[in-house]
């Protein structure tokens, strides 16, 4: 079965612009995240939805938005780019919420941002 | 509130060496702990979990881990590396009594693997 897609595969963006990221989830699963990976900080937590609604954030600026639709398909947004936003952005997509489902991640958006 | 440090950024070995590469836990409530290796430009992938039972758990690729909780670690072996197995390996928990999906990822160790 198709695996998590995420489009694009490499965005370069200049500093105040906006950007969109896709991910569509494994057909079925219901859960998706989202994480930024920088070589200074490592993996961090973006943001879960699970059935459209944001069921966790982590500890981002506003400018970090996201939603999910009812395909489960999933969006997240970041305005007002700045030089430090950019990073590999992946997305994980689960069965469900529970802490013991394995989470199967996409290849990743990278973003750079001028 | 959970974290995990990864002892060693990187760690070289030679081909057919045994390798270790080191995870430590933090955490105030029980915790379903996962190795993921992340090959170049690629995404994450799952090399195996701990969820309960059994402290030693088998993964892919003939990777092994052993959850030890009075040390509060889940350390990953192989006996036998390859080139193949050069990546950045991820150690990472979740929270199993949490509502939402939530993993917390130490900062990774490259290991490289060399002729």
């Amino acid at each position: 079965k198709a695996g998590v897609t995420q489009t694009p595969r490499y965005l370069i963006k200049t500093r105040g612009q906006q950007v969109t990221l896709s991910c569509s989830p494994i057909s079925g699963h219901r859960s998706v995240s989202w994480y930024q990976q920088t070589p200074g900080q490592g993996l961090q937590f973006l943001f879960e939805y699970f059935s459209e609604t944001q069921r966790n954030k982590g500890n981002f600026p506003g400018r970090f938005s996201g939603r999910q639709f009812s395909n489960s398909r999933s969006e997240m947004n970041v305005s007002t780019l700045e030089l430090g936003d950019s990073a590999l952005y992946l997305c994980a997509s689960s069965l469900t919420t529970a802490g013991n489902t394995e989470a199967f991640f996409g290849q990743g958006t990278r973003l750079t941002v001028v | 509130a959970q974290s995990v440090t990864q002892l060693d950024s990187q760690v070289p070995v030679f081909e057919e060496a045994p390798v270790e590469l080191r995870c430590n836990y933090s955490s105030s409530v029980s915790v379903y702990l996962f190795w993921y290796v992340q090959y170049p430009n690629q995404g994450l992938q799952l090399l195996l979990k701990y969820l309960s039972g059994s402290t030693l758990v088998k993964g892919i690729n003939g990777f092994e881990a052993e959850f030890n909780k009075s040390q509060t670690s889940f350390h990953l072996r192989k006996p036998s590396v390859h080139i193949s197995d050069t990546a950045e390996y991820f150690c990472a928990v979740s929270d199993p009594g949490g509502s939402n999906y939530k993993l917390t990822f130490g900062k990774g160790t490259l290991l490289t693997v060399n002729p």
